[in-house]
């Protein structure tokens, strides 16, 4: 069946840092890809999506290209704020939505 | 524009009490999902409802159903409580019937914790 890895947290990094947490896949079909974002206390954003390989999604200096023949959707981002700090879930859709487990993102000033 | 709303935000039960959950979705939108979220995991799939039909459900027990009424807005029910049931309950809504396409606004949860 299908699947997600997320590489496992908690991640820690000094602000400004370069930021990647890495996301695989497992899927019979040709699903869509997703990256939400929960922070404390509250429900899952959307951070940013790609429907198709090759297409790069991107959002507040995040970003994550769809690589079909590496089955991987990372998460980037060049320079990560304090505010940044949260858990941050790949997820792919295909008949439904699947998400990884989650990784924690913790960022000091 | 609101977004997605849910109620209560924190409920606690007893074992083998009953709940009911509620989600409003997002203007337009008519399809309303439902997850459970336990804690240091992803979010498990419930249902979806499109159109007050059932579009999709995941592996959950019989204990769990949920409805959809006219204006668009759900209900989920959780009978005979155990306290593995204890999690936030999400809940999401987005304009497609399913598939691959198909993007989830999630609202804030509704925490619930049976002792």
């Amino acid at each position: 069946g299908n699947s997600v890895t997320q590489m496992e947290g908690p991640v820690t990094l000094s602000e400004e840092a370069f930021l990647t947490i890495n996301c695989t896949y497992t899927a019979t079909g040709y699903p869509s890809l997703f990256w939400y974002v929960q922070y404390p206390g509250e429900g899952l954003q959307l951070l940013l999506k790609a429907t198709k390989a090759d297409d790069k999604g991107s959002n507040k200096g995040f970003e994550a290209t769809y690589r079909k023949e590496t089955t991987s959707f990372h998460l980037e981002k060049g320079s990560v704020q304090v505010s940044d700090s949260a858990v941050y879930f790949c997820a792919l859709r295909d008949d439904k939505i699947i998400f990884g487990k989650g990784t924690r993102l913790h960022i000091l000033p | 524009d609101a977004g997605v709303t849910q109620s209560p935000t924190h409920l606690i039960k007893t074992r083998g009490q009953h709940v009911t959950l509620r989600c409003s979705p997002i203007s337009g939108h008519k399809s309303v999902s439902w997850y459970q979220q336990v804690l240091g995991q992803g979010p498990q799939f419930i249902f979806q409802y499109y159109e007050k039909e059932e579009r999709g459900r995941g592996n959950f027990p019989d204990r769990f159903s949920a409805r959809q009424f006219p204006n668009y807005s759900s209900e989920l029910n959780v009978n005979a409580l155990l306290l593995g049931d204890s999690a936030l309950y999400l809940c999401a809504s987005s304009s497609e019937p399913g598939g691959r396409t198909d993007t989830q606004y999630f609202g804030p949860g509704t925490r619930l914790t049976v002792l």
